[in-house]
């Protein structure tokens, strides 16, 4: 199956930092999604991209489609304790099977 | 609305048996995807389906098998537990052709010994 490499692992930050992590695969995908996980629950989308180049943004977070349609990236703004949690990174190139990365853990202290 | 639900939340079973996993779809919902998501690794597409067919599948064996119902409600069976199966699955419903706008249930945890 496809690799989606996520960096990084994990992110130690202090509460009002600012946060980025970015996600590469080894194919062109034509969607690329970004997830929070929270223990106990399934994934929850948080911004889709569409076109290579979109930059796209909900609330404090940032996301962009990259130029080489193998990668993204995803910016959070002044970080609060609730987003703590596990950001996924997916892609897609068929319409209907995602592939998913391997997850970045966040920890905020406060 | 619902969201989507899923049934057992918890559930251990030995190597070799058989297992079935319930997915209720969120309202207005027509396709389901199924993920097994290993601990401490992203979720892995199974398959998906629309109208009652299997409509793409991932590098899975067939002994991960699915049905979906008129109510577009699923189930993942899976034949033959192995070690290696112990994982979350996580069912997700969209509208066909909104794969990207799926979203996900709570998770069945599946422990085989």
């Amino acid at each position: 199956g496809q690799q989606l490499n996520q960096s990084p692992q994990s992110m130690f930050i202090q509460e009002g930092e600012d946060v980025s992590m970015n996600c590469t695969s080894s194919s062109i995908f034509n969607t690329w999604l970004w997830y929070k996980q929270d223990p106990g629950e399934g994934p929850v989308l948080l911004i889709a991209l569409y076109k290579a180049g979109e930059l796209t943004s909900n609330g404090r977070l940032t996301a962009q489609f990259g130029i080489t349609r193998k990668d993204s990236f995803l910016n959070i703004s002044a970080s609060i304790p609730s987003d703590v949690g596990i950001y996924f990174c997916a892609g897609d190139y068929t319409g209907n099977q995602f592939y998913f990365g391997t997850g970045t853990s966040l920890t905020v202290i406060p | 609305e619902t969201g989507v639900t899923q049934s057992p939340t918890h559930l251990i079973k030995t190597r070799g048996q058989q297992v079935t996993l319930r997915c209720s779809s969120q309202s207005g919902h027509n396709t389901v995807s199924w993920y097994q998501q290993a601990l401490g690794q992203g979720p892995q597409f199974i398959f998906q389906y629309y109208r009652e067919e299997e409509n793409g599948r991932g590098n899975f064996p067939p002994r991960f098998s699915g049905l979906q119902f008129p109510n577009y409600s699923s189930e993942l069976n899976v034949n033959a537990l192995e070690l290696d199966d112990s994982a979350l699955y996580l069912c997700a419903s969209s509208l066909r052709g909104r794969s990207n706008e799926q979203y996900f249930g709570p998770g069945t945890r599946l422990t085989v010994t």
